[in-house]
């Protein structure tokens, strides 16, 4: 069975500091994607990164960064200099390619993210 | 905004009552999720459908259920309602069944429950 963990429930940093929100999952298959998703106190939420596991290059946006190790099942975020603006919830979530049959992504409980100014 | 509507944005009902949830996906999406977010839970997976037909189902009660129609809109209905049924229901779409496209999923806005 499939599952995502993230065992950080809240953090808490100054601005300008880096921050790494750890995501450890677990499956079966061979093939399948993992993601990671913001959600801000707005509550909405926003798709962030798709990773397939044939593909372990990490991966970098702007602030962000990905490192996806296939050796420790860990698909981890770090945020650099981080800005208030960061402040939300993250979930770490994966999804079993069963191409046609039970696909759900599946969500780990979330990481609480405080930047304080 | 993500172009998938659900409503009513806040529900406020009580113990014993019935009430539908309804999801528009984006145009064209053919896929419609069902997340329930509860403080201690965080987003538990319900059920997708995939262009009329139930495609995966999580750990969703008996007392819950929910169906996509022809035009693709979806509703989840819940009965029989307890307090803890309160939370923050979300539906998504996706264009394709789950991760043969981008697998990136578009989140309504949710609709928040409320059960007294």
């Amino acid at each position: 069975a499939q599952k995502v963990t993230q065992a950080q429930t809240e953090i808490s940093v100054v601005e300008k500091e880096d921050v790494t929100l750890d995501c450890v999952y677990e499956t079966r298959d061979t093939t399948y994607y993992l993601f990671w998703y913001k959600q801000p106190p707005s509550g909405e939420l926003v798709f962030l990164i798709r990773r397939n596991s044939f593909d372990e290059q990490n991966e970098i946006s702007g602030r962000y960064s990905w490192n996806f190790q296939k050796s420790t099942s860990s698909f981890n975020f770090t945020i650099t200099a981080s800005q208030v603006v960061d402040s939300a919830v993250y979930f770490c979530a994966l999804s079993e390619a069963r191409w046609g049959r039970d696909d759900k992504i599946i969500f780990g409980k979330g990481t609480r993210l405080h930047i304080l100014p | 905004d993500s172009g998938v509507t659900q409503t009513p944005k806040h529900l406020i009902t009580a113990t014993g009552q019935r009430v539908t949830l309804r999801c528009s996906p984006r145009s064209g999406d053919l896929s419609v999720y069902w997340y329930q977010q509860s403080l201690d839970q965080g987003l538990q997976f319900l059920i997708q459908y995939y262009n009329g037909e139930e495609r995966a189902k999580g750990n969703i009660l008996e007392r819950f259920s929910a169906q996509q129609f022809p035009d693709l809109h979806s509703e989840l209905n819940l009965s029989s309602l307890e307090l803890g049924d309160s939370a923050l229901y979300f539906c998504a779409s996706s264009a394709s069944a789950g991760t043969d496209n981008t697998g990136e999923l578009f989140f309504g806005e949710g609709s928040r429950l409320t059960v007294l």
